[in-house]
């Protein structure tokens, strides 16, 4: 099994530019999360999808992040326009649904940095 | 609502030391524990799991027991490696509600000298 995919593993952009991150989950997995990791913040999560479907979003920071799953093997996280404090490592992460006992499953991230 | 609770580090052995990493929860009922590890520049991975009370999960000379009495799920190894220089999250699934969404500690670092 490849694991969770993340592209693109590094990005740089300058500040008012949109940035989309892209997530593969491991295939037979409904659940998908995506998180963010700053030194100042630890590990948030910024949202969880079931079956494809938005559950709990609440962990966005703003309108400018925006989070869509249009198929079961596909994610993104959209951040419009970039602001410098959005530099961090974007995570996504899979698992099987339907148990608290089902391990999570984290892709290698996307270190972004925003000038 | 749920919480998870870890030392601070950075924690700073020398090599064949014997680590504790202390974590303790706040959660209704019997939720589901873990041990994550995120090595330099990568995701993290599950170390050990524990999924009811006085299980212990274990992997690599790690070892973490549910002490639901205690609501802890301490992480220990008895002979550290350099190589086990890493970040380690405890973390919690809850056991009902529907919805199995995590809470992750804030981390705790892990640094081991030759």
């Amino acid at each position: 099994d490849a694991g969770v995919i993340q592209s693109p593993r590094h990005e740089v952009t300058e500040m008012g530019q949109e940035v989309t991150l892209r997530c593969k989950p491991i295939s037979g997995h409904n659940s998908l999360f995506w998180y963010r990791q700053t030194m100042m913040r630890g590990l948030e999560l910024l949202i969880y999808f079931n079956n494809n479907v938005p559950i709990d979003d609440s962990g966005m920071p703003e309108d400018r992040f925006s989070a869509k799953m249009p198929n079961a093997s596909f994610s993104t996280l959209k951040i419009q326009p970039s602001e410098p404090r959005d530099s961090a490592v974007y995570f996504c992460a899979s698992s099987s649904s339907g148990r608290a006992d089902q391990t999570q499953y984290f892709g290698p991230g996307t270190r972004l940095l925003v000038l | 609502g749920n919480s998870v609770t870890q030392m601070e580090g950075p924690v700073t052995l020398s090599e064949e030391a014997f680590l504790t990493i202390n974590c303790t929860y706040t959660a209704t009922g019997y939720p589901s524990l873990f041990w994550y590890v995120q090595y330099p520049g990568e995701g993290l991975q599950l170390l050990l799991k524990a999924t009811k009370a006085d299980d212990k999960g274990s992997n690599k000379g790690f070892e973490a027991t549910y002490r639901k009495e205690t609501t802890s799920f301490h992480l220990e190894k008895g002979s550290v490696q350099v190589s086990d220089s890493a970040v380690y999250f405890c973390a919690l699934t809850p056991a009902s509600g529907g919805s199995y969404i995590p809470t992750f500690g804030r981390g705790t670092s892990l640094i081991v000298h030759p």
